[in-house]
């Protein structure tokens, strides 16, 4: 399967601690985007990033969230000190180029706050 | 503040007959429009674009029409299929705007047989 790759897929955390979730862009895409899907709403932008560069990270919260693409390995969207208001399902996208190409996206993973 | 707006939550159509779903945008520096269909449980496919300069982009059964003075776009599928039962988001960029997708909040497509 030469998609875009998330896991895990189901990530059940408590408060306060912290989640980690991966992606994988599809083979040849070097720009990888996040979303956040609340229940009923539309996927919500994050953060657009390139190698080793974050691109732009206007949709992400000020505080608790971060991500990084780094040179080897795969994306990682981190949220530490998770509250009920993280549970969402978190998608990841890529795309070979900044522009001009659609992005594709991986199954997400469905982060569940206790 | 929902740039992109999918007021239809929901649409039945009946198997061979077409489907209309509608999506209108607030933002004039948006050129570039996109349709995904998303399968609960699984990610968002894309299945056809359009740039500004077009108002009319068709690929097999899907057809998307773009109405810029209306801020206003379709996706057009005809025959319609038990198979494209589906939830609908239309998203938008525009160039400048670092490749981000501004979604709407969606159209649960239910083909009947």
């Amino acid at each position: 399967n030469a998609g875009v790759m998330q896991n895990p897929r189901h990530l059940v955390r408590r408060r306060g601690q912290e989640a980690r979730l991966r992606c994988s862009p599809m083979k040849g895409h070097s720009h990888v985007y996040w979303y956040r899907q609340l229940p009923e709403e539309g996927l919500k932008f994050m953060v657009y990033l390139q190698k080793e560069n974050i691109i732009d990270e206007s949709g992400m919260p000020k505080e608790r969230f971060s991500a990084e693409f780094p040179k080897e390995g795969p994306s990682i969207l981190r949220i530490q000190q998770v509250v009920r208001g993280d549970s969402a399902a978190y998608f990841c996208a890529s795309s070979p180029a900044g522009g001009g190409q659609p992005q594709h996206f991986g199954d997400g993973t469905r982060l569940s706050i206790l | 503040d929902q740039q992109v707006k999918q007021n239809s939550p929901s649409l039945s159509v009946q198997e061979g007959r077409i489907s209309i779903l509608n999506c209108d945008y607030t933002n004039s520096m948006f050129d570039y429009f996109l349709w995904y269909k998303k399968y609960p449980a699984e990610g968002p496919t894309f299945l056809i674009s359009i740039s500004s300069i077009k108002d009319k982009n068709e690929d097999g059964r899907f057809t998307v029409f773009l109405n810029k003075s209306a801020k206003h776009l379709s996706l057009h599928i005809v025959p319609s299929q038990p198979g494209d039962s589906a939830v609908y988001f239309c998203a938008a960029r525009f160039t400048g705007g670092g490749n981000k997708l501004t979604f709407g909040t969606g159209t649960q497509l239910k083909v009947e047989l």
